[in-house]
Parts: structure tokens; C-alpha cells; sequence
């Protein structure tokens, strides 16, 4: 079993749409959660960083972490074509790497 | 936000070359870089790990003597493809992080080896 498990996709959706993207992880002693958007042939960009269990909204996204049930959520609301990228959460425990989930690939169509 | 300048973007060298790929934060002290590779449509695979004046930790798997890794400053680390073979062509990313906060990504490097 990996560590941080995440559903490949592709997820594709119209233009609008709320997206829910999730992970899940098996390791406890996360305790930092972050969520990264990766566009083709660039690095990934940090989109949400929060530490231990609840919600954090920026603009149109939303995190979510539920340690009890070791549940990561990334939500977008009035997708645009621009949020097209390929999504990636990354759990860490204390000082320690990253650990990356596949990536969903997302497509919002116009 | 902060920011994380990897250069060059894209290199294509013949097979036998060593081939240098810096990063830099460029507004922030990075106590810990971290050098990935990608393949397509797949995540990023930790090459090695480096705090700044100390040797890097590398993956298993990863040859230490084939990719060089130096960080000499709190600005700046350097990736060295050694005698370059065309299984080596990749996406090579860097990241920085201060302290506990979150990583940082530079944008990559395409190397293709002839």
C-alpha cells in the first residue's frame, strides 16, 4: 500500500464546476498538508499549505484535512479553463520530505 | 511568494558531457534543497536531499558519484549529471525550503542526452 494514495484521473469537467480532488495516506505523523497545481513542462506551484486537521480557503479553493479518517481534500469552485493542470497533494511529518500522491489530471472545458 | 529560479530551462548535450543545473531561492534562505526527477505523466521522484554546507542524502537507488549535488550557500545548489548517457535525459526539478515552511519548486530543467 503507498503511502499517500490519489485517484490519476483524468478528471475532466465544464467550465463553472466545483471540483473535489482527494487524497488519502496510511502515515499518522503527517502533519503538514500542502497541495500543489502542476502545469505541462513546469515545476509545481504551491497552492495550499495547512498543518494538522481542518479547513483553509484561499479565493476559489478550499482544503480540507480529516486525520481522523486520513482524508485530504482540495475543493475549486467556478472552475476556469486556466485550472487545468495536474493537481498533486503532498503530505510531510515534521522536518522530514514531502511525500507526493500520483497527480489528477484536470481539464476544465470552456 | 517565494521564489525558486532553476537554470537552464532546457539543455541538449552529446553522450559523455557533464551537464550543471543550478537553483536558486532568490528571496528566501534555504536551509534544505531537494533535487526531483520526472518522468511523463508520472510524480516526482526525490533524487536527494541537501541542508546548506553539508553533504547530500541520497534516495536509494540514486548514484551518488553519476549526480553531484553541492549546496554551498543558503541560495544557491548545484545538480551535476555526470558523464551523461541518453537514459539520463529527463525532467530534473529543484525545490527549497526554510526552516519547517512549506517547498518550494523551480520550474525544471529538460536535459536530453544525444
Amino acid at each position: 500500500q503507498k503511502e499517500v494514495e490519489q485517484d490519476p484521473g483524468p478528471l475532466s469537467v465544464p467550465e463553472g464546476a466545483i471540483v473535489s480532488l482527494n487524497c488519502t495516506y496510511s502515515n499518522s505523523a503527517f502533519q503538514y498538508f500542502m497541495w500543489y497545481r502542476q502545469y505541462s513542462r513546469k515545476g509545481p506551484e504551491l497552492l495550499m499549505y495547512t498543518y494538522s486537521s481542518g479547513n483553509k480557503e484561499d479565493g476559489r479553493f478550499t482544503a480540507q484535512v480529516d486525520k481522523s479518517s486520513k482524508y485530504i481534500s482540495l475543493f475549486i469552485r467556478d472552475s476556469q479553463p486556466s485550472d487545468s493542470a495536474t493537481y498533486l497533494c503532498a503530505p510531510r511529518e515534521g522536518a522530514q520530505k514531502l511525500v507526493f500522491g500520483q497527480g489528477t489530471r484536470l481539464t476544465i472545458n470552456p | 511568494g517565494a521564489v525558486v529560479s532553476q537554470h537552464p530551462s532546457w539543455v541538449i548535450c552529446k553522450s559523455g558531457t557533464s551537464v550543471k543545473i543550478e537553483c536558486r531561492s532568490l528571496d528566501f534562505q534555504a536551509t534544505t534543497m531537494f533535487w526531483y526527477r520526472q518522468f511523463p505523466k508520472q510524480s516526482l521522484m526525490l533524487m536527494a536531499t541537501s541542508n546548506e554546507g553539508s553533504k547530500a542524502t541520497y534516495e536509494q537507488g540514486v548514484e551518488k558519484d553519476k549526480f553531484l549535488i553541492n549546496h554551498a550557500s543558503l541560495t544557491l545548489s548545484t545538480l551535476t549529471v555526470t558523464s551523461a548517457h541518453p537514459e539520463d535525459s529527463s525532467f530534473y526539478i529543484c525545490s527549497a525550503r526554510a526552516g519547517d515552511q512549506p517547498q518550494h519548486f523551480g520550474d525544471g530543467t529538460r536535459l536530453s542526452i544525444l
